[in-house]
């Protein structure tokens, strides 16, 4: 199946400054999903991308599809102790409907 | 949230014992996916279901099987239970349609001991 390699594992950042997570595939993937996972949480679905070079924005959050459909990027702008948890990936792993997940990019927000 | 409730919420029991986990939805999705999460490997699958009866295994559904006799209702029993098997267990609901985000449940936290 589809796999696709998310870093940082985990990112410690201070209050106000950015933070970007980044997922890469070796393969082109159909399209690519972000989740976030609070502290104690299950994920929830953030955004989903689907055509090449493609950038949607959610008030500080920006989300980008490589021209080339390998790589995606989550980047936040000015950290809050809000946007505390998990970030995971998602791409579609071959079958109808299944997707596989990065491991995630944990990311502590120090006030 | 989608309705997505899942039973037990904590569960702890000894290793050999059977345990049966229950996603129960509310939103008449088609498809339902089983999830073990645990530290280092994110989310990993178990097995999914796309209609009733219908189901197929994902990347780690060793000692694990699953039923689904209702649309809303998708079991994972563990037979026979180990201590690897302790994990942060989540259901996962999507419609149908290509591309479709999932939706989770409030997950199950299963030790075994």
């Amino acid at each position: 199946g589809q796999q696709v390699m998310q870093i940082p594992q985990y990112q410690h950042v201070q209050e106000g400054e950015d933070f970007t997570t980044y997922c890469n595939s070796s393969t082109t993937l159909s399209n690519i999903q972000w989740y976030k996972q609070r502290p104690g949480g299950h994920p929830v679905f953030l955004i989903q991308l689907v055509k090449s070079g493609e950038v949607k924005k959610q008030k500080r959050l920006t989300f980008q599809f490589g021209e080339a459909k390998k790589n995606s990027s989550l980047h936040i702008t000015a950290t809050q102790t809000t946007d505390v948890g998990t970030y995971f990936c998602a791409a579609n792993s071959g079958g109808y409907q299944k997707v596989t997940f990065g491991i995630g990019t944990k990311l502590q927000v120090i006030p | 949230d989608a309705g997505i409730t899942q039973s037990p919420r904590h569960k702890v029991t000894e290793t050999g014992t059977p345990v049966t986990l229950r996603c129960h939805q509310t939103e008449n999705h088609r498809y339902m996916y089983w999830y073990r999460q645990d530290p280092g490997h994110g989310l990993r699958l178990i097995h999914y279901s796309y209609g009733v009866k219908d189901t197929d295994k994902g990347e780690v559904s060793d000692g694990y099987s699953v039923s689904r006799s209702k649309t809303e209702d998708f079991l994972l029993t563990l037979e026979s239970a180990t201590s690897s098997q302790t994990s942060v267990y989540f259901c996962a609901i999507s419609e149908i349609g290509s591309n479709q985000p999932q939706h989770f449940g409030d997950g199950t936290r299963l030790s075994i001991l």
